[in-house]
């Protein structure tokens, strides 16, 4: 589909583990966004980068956690050393618009991590 | 710092009546306001916005007013339907900064 992509859907890791959660953004689209949603709460902000460049980095929590987006289009984000406060489902969303303009957020069905 | 606030966690509505959900927010700075919803298992999906320099946006059932001196919007569905029940987010942009409320479940009883 032309939708966003992220993977795993699901993923369950010990306590210690390093995970990484891969997006797909639509293509085209310059900004691409990380959200943690945790159980009963909105979407919350990690990062955001617009083509390769990650303009904001205020939402991550730790240094534990580290985003990329090397040629502009697909993300990673990597969580070291997982703790139980890391489990929530993570959202990525991207939109067509770069500095300056706005367009909606479009939304992957995200990842639902679970630290045990 | 929540900065935009949903103070109902869960609206419950005869089908064919309206629907109100509301939202405020602190920040004086957004530019845009926007709602989506999210059904179980999937991401939100965006279903209205607004400007900061309008007060109403219609788009068929859906109707967005934005009060930007009580910095309150609310978000009109009429006639609600079944299919409407879902968690409907409100969100406040400031330029590519976008923040969440924490979600109001809505449920529309046949």
């Amino acid at each position: 589909g032309a939708g966003v992509s992220q993977s795993p859907r699901y993923k369950v890791a010990k306590r210690g583990q390093d995970v990484a959660l891969r997006c797909d953004p639509i293509s085209g689209h310059v900004s691409l966004f990380w959200y943690q949603q945790a159980l009963g709460q909105g979407p919350e902000f990690l990062t955001y980068f617009q083509n390769e460049a990650q303009l904001d980095k205020s939402g991550l929590p730790s240094d534990r956690f580290f985003a990329e987006r090397p040629e502009g289009s697909v993300s990673t984000l990597k969580i070291q050393r997982t703790q139980q406060e890391d489990s929530a489902v993570y959202l990525c969303a991207s939109s067509l618009a770069g500095t300056g303009g706005w367009s909606p957020l479009h939304f992957g069905n995200g990842t639902r991590l679970t630290v045990t | 710092d929540q900065q935009v606030k949903q103070n109902s966690p869960s609206l419950s509505v005869q089908e064919g009546r309206i629907s109100i959900l509301n939202c405020d927010y602190t920040n004086s700075m957004f530019d845009y306001f926007l709602w989506y919803k999210k059904y179980p298992a999937e991401g939100p999906t965006f279903l209205i916005s607004i400007s900061s320099i309008k007060d109403k946006n219609e788009d068929g059932r859906f109707t967005v007013f934005l009060n930007k001196s009580a910095k309150h919007l609310s978000l009109h569905i009429v006639p609600s339907q079944p299919g409407d029940s879902a968690v409907y987010f409100c969100a406040a942009s400031d330029n590519n900064d976008m923040r969440f409320g924490a979600g109001t479940r809505l449920t529309v009883k046949p």
